[in-house]
């Protein structure tokens, strides 16, 4: 069974504070690695989609890096504001096109 | 505008009572699963289907069933639910290209069973 860890499970930052949060995964078969983030009543919207060993993506003040020789993921938020708070969930891309979802980590920023 | 919609958003029903939750989604897109959350545990998924007439169980298909007749609909059919299916429901789907590809997700069936 594959399991996608994330840490932490919640998080509270004020407004103005840089973040982080890792997610964990196997690091033998990779194919990919998703960031959604997930707003309480909205459905998840990707924020990325990494591939290789290294990469490093950016959308705004978010951006993510990726490790799939020891098999982890952070997503760092800069300067979070009160709009970043959301529930952050990583998935795993498998075999046969499945993605494996970690539980996520709740991220509130307090005004 | 690009998108997935599920119906029912909300949903109250009683034990073996059958249903249907429709998903549908307008990008032509080759891949769709559905999901269901529950507090403390990630999206698990329930079936999935890799193109119209092809679909497969997930982690946790027991008590549920699908059909893919049509390339845009993949329907959630709970034939006798029961209460320990309560919980929220998203369909999703990816263009061809599989793990690659960012998945799109529908806005969530909240289900109750009494």
């Amino acid at each position: 069974i594959l399991n996608v860890e994330q840490s932490p499970q919640s998080l509270h930052v004020q407004e103005g504070d840089s973040t982080n949060f890792t997610c964990s995964f196997p690091s033998s078969n990779f194919y990919a690695l998703h960031w959604y983030r997930w707003e309480t009543a909205k459905s998840p919207e990707a924020l990325f989609v990494m591939t290789l060993n290294g990469d490093e993506k950016k959308k705004g003040r978010i951006s993510a890096t990726l490790n799939t020789k020891e098999g982890y993921s952070y997503l760092y938020i800069k300067g979070s504001q009160p709009e970043d708070s959301a529930t952050y969930l990583c998935a795993f891309g498998a075999k046969s096109e499945k993605l494996v979802f970690g539980k996520g980590t709740k991220l509130t920023v307090n005004p | 505008e690009a998108q997935v919609t599920q119906n029912p958003r909300y949903l109250i029903t009683v034990t073996g009572k059958k249903l249907t939750v429709t998903c549908s989604q307008n990008m032509n897109h080759e891949y769709m699963s559905w999901y269901r959350q529950d507090p403390g545990l990630g999206l698990r998924q329930i079936y999935y289907s890799m193109n119209v007439e092809v679909t497969d169980k997930g982690d946790v298909p027991e008590g549920y069933k699908v059909s893919r007749k049509e390339k845009r609909n993949f329907p959630l059919i709970l034939e006798s639910p029961s209460p320990n299916q309560t919980s929220l429901y998203f369909c999703a789907s990816r263009s061809r290209g599989g793990q690659f590809t960012e998945a799109f997700f529908g806005q969530g069936t909240r289900l109750t069973v009494v």
